[in-house]
């Protein structure tokens, strides 16, 4: 059983540029939440996908959009990129069933917007 | 409002202290609460949860509703505790909410 894995590690882009961060989930996982981890700050929910639909969505603007695909694996993308998006950016995966369950993460991407 | 609020950024202590990691919360409702721990390195991870009660890695935490609290706490202190620490909260959404985090550095 693999665990959650990202896609890139780091990446620098320049401000107005768009970005796609990628993740797969954990092996049998059908649920995958993204995060934004500012430096000195806790993860910030951004938004969560279930069986390939938006399924919640923290306080981040419509720039930020998602897709989660057939096998789970899902894409976090950011058009119009800002200074303030440079962040940490972290991908969560679990096995919702009718109850919530526990979100294993990934080891994250390192944003740095210029 | 829904959030998580950890007082204290970093908490250093020697070997073998006990160590107590405060947090508190907001919440309507019944709350689901965790703390989450990250080593050196290391991805973040589940350390406990309220629901199951129970002891990882000799660490505890109580739900306290009258206080709105879940704090962490352990008897004797290890340098391998060394870590940030992460109280969250289940929200409406089935997301989590994070507290800024609390950095324990257990000294020799």
């Amino acid at each position: 059983e693999t665990g959650v894995t990202q896609s890139p590690t780091h990446l620098i882009k320049t401000r107005g540029q768009q970005v796609t961060l990628r993740c797969s989930s954990q092996s049998g996982h059908n649920t995958v939440s993204w995060y934004q981890q500012a430096l000195g700050q806790g993860p910030q929910f951004i938004f969560q996908y279930y069986r390939e639909e938006e399924n919640g969505r923290g306080n981040f603007p419509p720039r930020f959009s998602g897709l989660q695909f057939p096998n789970y694996s899902s894409e976090l993308n950011v058009n119009a990129l800002e200074l303030d998006d440079s962040a940490l950016y972290l991908c969560a995966s679990s096995f919702r069933t009718g109850e919530f369950s526990e979100q294993f993460f990934g080891p994250g991407t390192r944003l740095t917007v210029l | 409002a829904q959030r998580v609020t950890q007082p204290e950024k970093l908490l250093s202590v020697f070997k073998g202290a006990p160590v107590e990691l405060k947090c508190n919360y907001s919440y309507s409702g019944s709350p689901e609460l965790f703390w989450y721990v990250q080593y050196s390195r290391q991805r973040l991870q589940l350390l406990l949860r309220h629901i199951s009660r129970e002891s990882i890695k000799g660490f505890t935490a109580d739900l306290n509703k009258g206080e709105t609290s879940f704090h962490l706490k352990k008897p004797f202190a290890q340098e391998e505790d060394s870590a940030m620490y992460y109280c969250a909260l289940r929200g409406s959404q089935g997301n989590l909410i994070f507290g800024k985090g609390t950095k324990l550095s257990v000294k020799p």
